[in-house]
Formats: structure tokens, sequence, C-alpha cells
């Protein structure tokens, strides 16, 4: 199996603020890496694919980067309907796999 | 729009099957772009995949739990269903199915989830 890491696996921040999550697979997976939000209570929602394509209907402020094992993952001004988790999950191969998440909130 | 739900008993016995049925409507299963998954995930934890089906019947398991998985599907009820054997306390989870895209070509994303379905082991 591919492992995925991510970090930090929290972070605290300020509405305004730029927000950067890092994720590293154990393997070289090209650029199948995609990225969800998962709200308390919720399931998962998809917002990049491919590692850096914006899900239609995703705010622009989210954004995505890298290929082979490292990629990031950006918010560029942090919102408060963003407090939420972030997993990145790979789909090189099956089976799939998902980071262990990084939770985000607001300072 | 396509919307998944899931459906079975929230509680289960320590060494019984887990039976839980994925509905979808808004869209064929039997469409032969789309993979029908399940992924759990317990209290306060991360993400685990469990399996996958295709339209054909098709199948790819977590090699984790392959050997207590089967995951079956009905598409003239456009449902899919998955089964877990043995279950103890550590099958404790929200249990979601998911729609995985790329089953033919493009990119292989969830992009469509059931809301989830809290499944306890207990006696």
């Amino acid at each position: 199996d591919i492992q995925m890491t991510q970090s930090p696996s929290s972070l605290s921040a300020s509405v305004g603020d730029r927000v950067t999550i890092t994720c590293q697979a154990s393997q070289d997976i090209s650029n199948y890496l995609n990225w969800y939000q998962q709200k308390p209570g919720k399931a998962p929602k998809l917002l990049i694919y491919d590692a850096s394509n914006l899900e239609t209907g995703v705010p622009s402020r989210f954004s995505g980067s890298g290929s082979g094992t490292d990629f990031t993952f950006t918010i560029s001004s942090l919102q408060p309907e963003d407090i939420a988790t972030y997993y990145c999950q790979q789909f090189d191969n099956v089976p799939r796999t998902f980071g262990p998440g990084t939770k985000v909130d607001i300072k | 729009q396509v919307q998944l739900q899931e459906s079975g008993p929230g509680l289960v016995k320590p060494s019984q099957t887990l039976s839980l049925t994925c509905t979808v409507s808004g869209g064929s299963i039997s469409s032969g772009s789309y993979y029908w998954s399940w992924i759990r995930q317990p209290a306060g934890k991360g993400l685990e995949y469990i399996g996958r089906i295709y339209h054909s019947g098709s199948t790819n398991y977590n090699p984790s739990l392959k050997s207590r998985i089967s995951i079956s599907i009905d598409t003239s009820k456009n449902q899919f269903s998955l089964k877990l054997s043995y279950v103890t306390a550590a099958d404790t989870a929200v249990y979601y199915c998911a729609r995985e895209t790329g089953a033919v070509a493009g990119t292989q994303s969830f992009d469509y989830w059931g809301q989830g379905t809290l499944v306890t082991v207990s006696s």
C-alpha cells in the first residue's frame, strides 16, 4: 500500500491568513492526488483533483500543487467557513489511501 | 443530482456480520464510468478505504480487510452492499458509500458521498 503523510496534524490561523498543508506519498504517484475537506458530522467533499485542479464550484482561494511524492494544499485567505479537517488521497493504485488529516481552526 | 444513502443496522454484536446497503438515486449504478466504493471512519480518526465494485461485479478490496469483506451490486435496485464478517469493536465506525469517477478514463476521485451511517460493534 502507498502510505500518505500530512503535516501539520493541526493548525490555528487567523481569518485572512494564508494556510499551507503538505502531503507526502511513500512512492512516486505522479499527480494522482486529491484533496478533500471534511466538516464535523459531514462526509468529505472533493476540493482538488489531479493535485492541482479545482473541483467545480469550489472557491478559488483553495489551490493545490506538486507531483511525484510531495504535494501542497493552500488556502490563500482563510475564512471562518474553512474550519474543517483536510485530507489528501492517492489514486495511483488500489487500495486508495488517505493522509491522516490536518485539522484547521481559527485563532 | 446524484445522491447516495447508506442503510443498515446501527448495532452489531461481536463476531457477527455487518451488512450495509447503499442506494443510489439521480443516476444509474450501471453506468460504466464509475466505481462504487465503501470507506469508513472511526470516531475522531481518519478515512479508511474498504473496497469498491464495478457494475460488472468486479471488485477490489483493501488487503487489510480482504478476508472479511464482500461487496455486491444489484443493478435492478440501483444498490450496492457491504458485508463485513467477524466484526470486533475495532470495526466500530461511520461507514460511507461513495462514487469514484474514472472507471474508464480520466481522473479518479470520490465525487459523491453518502451522509454516512454509524455502526457500533457491541454486545
